[in-house]
């Protein structure tokens, strides 16, 4: 039973570029959580999709954007690439019926930008 | 002020120390709570969840209390393998989805 998998697992890109990670959830989940987790901080809430909407989303610009297909994976697109951005992209994922229940994490995707 | 507010760190303690994290949270429309554990430069993985009646996991005990929006996890006689940042996390169901807002993590080291 696969978990969160996440891709790719590095990535360095430069200021102004334009960067797309991926995530598939846990085998039985069908809503997906990203998250942004700089260097020495907790990591914040970016948005979260199920039926392929935005569900949620927290308090990131619009550089900052997503989308779910049919088989609940999900992708996490960045635009305008800013030194700020470089941090630990997580990709977290639920089960609509139980949204009091803990998410579960992938590996992550470490971003840095030159 | 922020959402999840956590003691700051480092705590550095011998083995089988008894150690303390406390936690607090601003939302009082959180519904539930949960510690995470996370190693330098990984995932964070849950520990546990906690509830109002108080909850233990071998040497792990969570506790909640939603009156004073207070969270704490007490770990006995620590392992060096105890050693990561503990994260305290919170969750809010609204709008037909949910959202986890995490304190900043407390850093445990356990030492020889």
């Amino acid at each position: 039973d696969a978990g969160v998998t996440q891709s790719p697992t590095h990535l360095i890109k430069t200021r102004g570029q334009q960067v797309t990670l991926r995530c598939s959830p846990k085998s039985g989940h069908d809503t997906v959580s990203w998250y942004q987790q700089a260097l020495g901080q907790g990591p914040q809430f970016i948005f979260q999709y199920y039926e392929e909407e935005e569900r949620q989303r927290g308090n990131f610009p619009d550089r900052f954007s997503g989308h779910q297909f049919p088989n609940y994976s999900s992708e996490l697109n960045v635009n305008a690439l800013l030194l700020g951005d470089s941090a630990l992209y997580l990709c977290a994922s639920s089960n609509s019926d139980s949204l009091n229940q803990p998410q579960h994490f992938g590996d992550g995707t470490r971003l840095s930008i030159l | 002020r922020k959402e999840v507010e956590q003691d700051p760190g480092p705590f550095n303690v011998p083995e089988g120390a008894t150690v303390a994290f406390n936690c607090t949270y601003s939302n009082s429309a959180s519904q539930s709570f949960f510690w995470y554990r996370q190693d330098c430069r990984k995932e964070p993985k849950l520990l546990m969840s906690v509830y109002s009646s108080g909850n233990e996991d071998g040497r792990f005990t969570a506790q909640l209390n939603r009156a004073s929006q207070y969270i704490s996890l007490l770990i006995r006689d620590s392992k060096l393998s105890d050693s990561a940042t503990y994260l305290c996390v919170v969750n809010k169901i609204t709008g037909g989805g949910n959202k986890l807002t995490f304190g900043t993590g407390t850093q445990l080291k356990v030492e020889l």
